[in-house]
C-alpha cells in the first residue's frame, strides 16, 4: 500500500472559520510533509515532521497549525485564513530523510481549499 | 530558501519528438528527485539521483545528476501522448528540505 489519503478533498471556508485538513498513511513512514501549491505553480514546503515531531517550519503563517497525532496522521488545522491562502494543500510522506536512503515523497491527491 | 530554476517552462512537441527539461542549483544538493504531476493529479515520484554523474534510465526516460551535484536533467525519447503533464525537479538540502523547481509543463501533440 503506497498510499497516502487525504481529506476532504474540496473545502470552501469563511475567513472566520475554523477548519482541518487530515492526512493518514500506512507505509510505516516517519517523515511527513504539508505543501501548498498554487495553480501553475511548483508546491511549496510549509512543514515537515519527523518521528512525530516538528522538524521544519517554513515560516508559515501561525493561521496555520499543524498537528501530528501518531506515526500514521497529519493535520493541518486552519482558522481566520485569507483569500490568497486558497490553493491545493498536498500533503505527502516519505522514510525519514538520512543520508543515502531513498527518501521518497508519496503524495496524497490533496484537498482544494477555497476561502471566501 | 533555497531556489532551483527549472527551464524551459513550457514546451510543445508533436508526437515522437524528444524533449528535455534541466533543473540548476545555485548550491550543491544532497539528491535531486523527479516527479510528473498530470493536469489535475498530484505529483508522482519517477526516480532518485544521488551520486555525482549519476545517469538512469527508465525505459524512454533518461535522467542526469551533474558532477558538481548542482544541475540535473531529464531527456524523454520520441515522446507520446501519455507523457502530457508537468515534470517537476525536486532538490534536496542539508537532508531535510525537498526544494521543488518551477516545473515545465509538456504538451504532445498527436
Amino acid at each position: 500500500d503506497t498510499e497516502v489519503t487525504q481529506t476532504p478533498k474540496h473545502l470552501v471556508m469563511g475567513m472566520t472559520n475554523k477548519k482541518s485538513l487530515k492526512c493518514e498513511q500506512h507505509m510505516g513512514h516517519r517523515a511527513m510533509y504539508w505543501y501548498k501549491q498554487k495553480a501553475k505553480k511548483p508546491p511549496e514546503l510549509m512543514f515537515v515532521y519527523s518521528y512525530e515531531k516538528l522538524s521544519i517550519n517554513e515560516s508559515v503563517p501561525s493561521r496555520f497549525s499543524p498537528e501530528c497525532p501518531n506515526s500514521s496522521l497529519l493535520n493541518l488545522h486552519l482558522h481566520a485564513l485569507q483569500p490568497e491562502d486558497s490553493a491545493l494543500y498536498l500533503c505527502a510522506s516519505s522514510q525519514v530523510v538520512v543520508r543515502g536512503t531513498k527518501n521518497i515523497q508519496y503524495f496524497g491527491a490533496g484537498t482544494r481549499l477555497s476561502v471566501l | 530558501g533555497q531556489q532551483v530554476m527549472q527551464i524551459p517552462q513550457y514546451q510543445h512537441v508533436q508526437e515522437g519528438e524528444d524533449f528535455t527539461t534541466y533543473c540548476n542549483s545555485s548550491t550543491t544538493l544532497s539528491n535531486i528527485q523527479w516527479y510528473k504531476q498530470r493536469p489535475g493529479g498530484h505529483p508522482v515520484f519517477l526516480i532518485q539521483l544521488v551520486k555525482s554523474g549519476e545517469v538512469k534510465k527508465q525505459k524512454r526516460l533518461t535522467f542526469q545528476f551533474g558532477e558538481a551535484k548542482k544541475n540535473s536533467s531529464l531527456h524523454i525519447t520520441a515522446t507520446q501522448t501519455t507523457d502530457v503533464g508537468t515534470y517537476f525537479c525536486a532538490g534536496l538540502y542539508n537532508f531535510n528540505k525537498f526544494y521543488f523547481g518551477s516545473g515545465t509543463k509538456l504538451n504532445v501533440k498527436p
